[in-house]
């Protein structure tokens, strides 16, 4: 069954770029929609933004400005940079497949991996 | 932007009914998506589009969808049922996932 798997650092320095990979194993990247999702210490789910396996996509207004997601169809990854960090963007960070209608639904997760930022 | 309410936390004794509340306006005009997230794990997909079941997602669990309120409903709550409840849905105004604020279901 798919799979997916975050990497990435577990520690980032303030002001410096946070950058994270989905790897999708067992199925295709293609013709889902692909998401990155988060949820700092003890709070609720937030959603940063989505990539089609095509390229497109968008980002949530609040983080928009910061955010970047892109695509690697021959490796099977998506990735996800966001810049200028501080303690606020400490959390634990999900991948997550976005399926049906226009990927709204969140069918496939995966076990989230935590980013500390701090110096 | 689209926002979605939810109760902090819901308490029901085991065997019993609970019902998790997820409120937006016209709600009922979009599909409401619920997830279940147990501590220390990742959020799972219990119902989507208001009222469907994943293959895994016991029939004790149920969804509906209304006017300004969405509705989860698990009968016959067992102990493994306490987690966090999560209601999401799309705002295609902005071509946004929205998430509710999350539900700490209690199983007294």
């Amino acid at each position: 069954q798919v799979q997916l798997q975050e990497s990435g650092p577990g520690l980032v320095k303030p002001s410096e770029t946070l950058s994270l990979t989905c790897t999708v194993s067992g199925g295709s990247i293609s013709p889902y929609y692909w998401s990155w999702i988060r949820q700092a210490p003890g709070k609720g789910l937030e959603w940063i933004g989505y990539i089609y396996y095509s390229g497109s996509g968008n980002y949530d207004p609040s983080l928009k400005s910061r955010v970047a997601i892109s695509v690697d169809t021959s490796k099977n990854q998506f990735s996800l940079k966001l810049t200028s960090v501080t303690a606020a963007d400490t959390a634990v960070y999900y991948c997550a497949r976005g399926a049906r209608g226009d990927g709204e639904v969140f069918d496939i997760w995966g076990q989230g991996t935590m980013v500390t930022v701090s110096s | 932007s689209y926002v979605l309410t939810q109760p902090p936390s819901v308490s029901v004794a085991p065997g019993k009914t609970a019902r998790i509340t997820c409120g937006g306006i016209n709600i009922g005009s979009k599909s409401v998506h619920w997830y279940q997230q147990r501590p220390g794990q990742a959020p799972v997909l219990v119902i989507y589009y208001d009222s469907d079941r994943p293959s895994g997602t016991p029939e004790r669990f149920s969804g509906s969808n209304s006017g300004n309120t969405a509705t989860l409903t698990i009968s016959r709550v067992e102990a493994g049922d306490e987690a966090d409840y999560y209601c999401q849905v799309w705002d295609s105004s902005g071509d946004r996932r929205v998430f509710g604020g999350g539900t700490k279901l209690t199983v007294l």
